[in-house]
Formats: structure tokens, C-alpha cells, sequence
């Protein structure tokens, strides 16, 4: 099925850097969502963005709906080691109905290592 | 934020058993939940949506007879792998769709670690 281009796949930081990851798609969402996934647990949102252009904050995490509505980026700021893990984006289409009503569509994973 | 709970978080089980495993929205209700399975450092992969009154919707590819849903309530869906191989073993993971106010968004259970022998 279709998937978000994420990038970068993987990072390797030193503590303390701030890290950025993005999203793109050749479609329009309504809603962008981003997780980051500790291994052996599932998914935790970190930070829905529901309007074209919106800039969220959750501590020191900043995450944007980009005004084209196909690209979204997550920031992360003065990364910690708890930090590590993986982040997804993830998009929601419009509620139209149809096929795909509800189904999230993925990136493929930004993999993050921070190094004390 | 809300909270999906899922049960058992891991089973170990013989190949030809079957497996059931629960997925439990807790403060809110869900009239739809999806059902993941996910490969080692691999994104989530959608096998089906579960619809709460309704049959399973799957994706294609997966085998609605080996994978049966039941969603009986708006706060739980249930996953069952019928006569489990090996290459079953997985991440399986649910998440909820919470539609509460005007904007829509999905939590996700924690999984559950599926291992047959």
C-alpha cells in the first residue's frame, strides 16, 4: 500500500542536538500524526496536527502541517537519551468516506540513537 | 491522552492452536479499531479494520478465515489466529480510532508478542 517518505531513516546524535525528521506525500491529508515506538511496545502519539500551516509544541518536541498539506516535519529539541527509539509519521485522508476511511498511511520509520 | 489496552502482551503457543488476543479501548469508545502486524524495525503493516456491529474489512492478502475479528462492543475487538504456524509469530498491535469533537485521531495498544513453536 501506499507509505509517507520519511526521512531520514536513521540518526545517530549526540545528547543534547536537536534532531529534525519530515514527512512528504504526492497526496493531501487532513490530519498528520506522529509516534515514536520504544521496541517491544506499540505506537505513542506525540503530536496530532490538524489544520494546513499549524505549528504544535509538546515540550520539547515541535511538529508542523505543512501549507500544501502533503509534508509535515517533527523537530526535536536538546534530544536526551530517553530520546532513542523509532518516530513515524502518519496520515489520516479526508473523511470523504470510501476504501480508506480511517486507515492511517505510514512513513517508514525514523530510527534514533542518541549517544550520552 | 487515551488509553488502548491489549491482552495477553506476549503468548507462546503450539503450532495448529489458536490464539485470541484482546484489544480494549478504556475511556473512550471505538466504533472502529485496526489490527497491525509488525516485522522487526519494519513500519506497521494493516491486515484489517474492525467495525463494531459489522463484519472485518481486510486488507488484501490476509486470510479472513485464519484471522477472525470479532468487535461485539464499541470498547473491544478481538483478533484470533486460528490454527497457528510459525510464521505467524509477530508484533500484532491494535489501535482505536477516538472520534470524540471534531478531529480524529488513533491510539495504539501496547501489542502483543506472538511466538509459535
Amino acid at each position: 500500500g501506499q507509505q509517507l517518505n520519511q526521512s531520514p531513516q536513521s540518526m545517530f546524535i549526540q545528547e543534547g542536538e536537536d534532531v529534525s525528521m519530515n514527512c512528504t506525500s504526492s497526496s493531501i491529508f487532513n490530519t498528520w500524526l506522529w509516534y515514536k515506538q520504544d521496541p517491544g511496545e506499540g505506537p505513542v502519539l506525540l503530536i496530532a496536527l490538524y489544520k494546513a500551516g499549524e505549528l504544535t509544541s509538546n515540550g520539547r518536541l515541535t511538529a508542523q502541517f505543512g501549507i500544501t498539506r502533503k509534508d509535515s516535519f517533527l523537530n526535536i529539541s536538546a534530544s536526551i537519551p530517553s530520546d532513542v527509539g523509532i518516530y513515524f509519521c502518519a496520515g489520516l485522508p479526508s473523511n470523504a468516506g470510501g476504501t480508506s476511511y480511517g486507515k492511517l498511511t505510514f512513513g517508514q520509520g525514523t530510527i534514533l540513537t542518541v549517544h550520552p | 491522552g487515551a488509553v488502548v489496552s491489549q491482552h495477553p502482551s506476549r503468548v507462546i503457543c503450539k503450532s495448529g492452536t489458536s490464539v485470541k488476543i484482546e484489544c480494549r479501548s478504556l475511556d473512550f469508545q471505538a466504533t472502529t479499531m485496526f489490527w497491525y502486524r509488525q516485522f522487526p524495525k519494519k513500519s506497521l503493516m494493516l491486515m484489517a479494520t474492525s467495525n463494531e456491529g459489522s463484519k472485518a474489512t481486510y486488507e488484501q492478502g490476509v486470510e479472513k478465515d485464519k484471522f477472525l475479528i470479532n468487535h461485539a462492543s464499541l470498547t473491544l475487538s478481538t483478533l484470533t489466529v486460528t490454527s497457528a504456524h510459525p510464521e505467524d509469530s509477530s508484533f500484532y498491535i491494535c489501535s482505536a480510532r477516538d472520534l470524540a469533537g471534531a478531529q480524529e485521531t488513533q491510539y495504539f495498544g501496547p501489542g502483543t508478542r506472538l511466538l509459535v513453536l
